[in-house]
């Protein structure tokens, strides 16, 4: 099956920082999208971005479906922005979305 | 926007018995309805495909018999984990695709004891 790889594993920012996110896969897509994961478990869906690029406030994200990765950028980060992101995608016919590994930001005062 | 309601959003239950989660689309009908399982510092990993009127599609190495799953109605899938183990503890989460994309359920964290 398709790989999705995330990277960074791991991320602190300070209060203010930039970040790029990037979510690497395997095989070509249908459907990826960003979300941010709570500390209470909720999936906030940042992005439906098969292709092409968005911006939502101080997130923005780019897919470029040939080179088969995407990026989320995030500019003057907030202690509400720590989490875990995951991007998600389909393939093929299949309608079940596959999930990355995720990048788990702290964004500290 | 869609929204996805689940229930319970905890259970803490005892070994051996069975929990019971239910997923409702609130304001569409959601013909296909995915289950996920994530355990702690983990990805969400898709468990089965449930499908309106018709037997759940499962994963490989997801045991059907020990997480039952039923789509009885356009708006309403429910799974339940039968003789639930410590092993089975975990955070399980439902997800339906709608216009914008997918749309996922406020999970539920499952404590067996």
């Amino acid at each position: 099956g398709i790989q999705v790889e995330q990277s960074p594993p791991d991320l602190i920012l300070q209060e203010g920082a930039n970040s790029t996110l990037r979510c690497n896969f395997s095989d070509s897509v249908n459907n990826l999208q960003w979300f941010h994961q709570n500390p209470w478990g909720q999936l906030i869906n940042l992005f439906y971005i098969p292709s092409g690029t968005k911006q939502n406030g101080r997130l923005s994200a780019t897919t470029v479906a040939t080179e088969r990765y995407s990026l989320l950028y995030i500019s003057s980060s907030q202690t509400t922005d720590s989490g875990v992101y995951f991007c998600a995608l389909t393939t093929g016919t299949a309608s079940k979305l596959t999930f990355g590994t995720g990048t788990r930001l702290q964004v500290t005062l | 926007g869609a929204v996805v309601s689940q229930h319970p959003s905890w259970v803490i239950c005892k070994s051996g018995t069975s929990v019971k989660i239910e997923c409702r689309s609130l304001d569409f009908q959601a013909t296909t309805m995915f289950w996920y399982r994530q355990f702690p510092k983990q990805s969400l990993m898709l468990m089965a495909t449930s499908n309106e009127g018709s037997k759940a599609t499962y994963e490989q190495g997801v045991e059907k018999d020990k997480f039952l799953i039923n789509h009885a109605s356009l708006t309403l899938s429910t799974l339940t984990v039968t003789s639930a183990h410590p092993e089975d503890s975990s955070f399980y989460i439902c997800s339906a695709r709608t216009v914008g994309g997918y749309t996922f359920g406020s999970g539920t964290r499952l404590t067996v004891v």
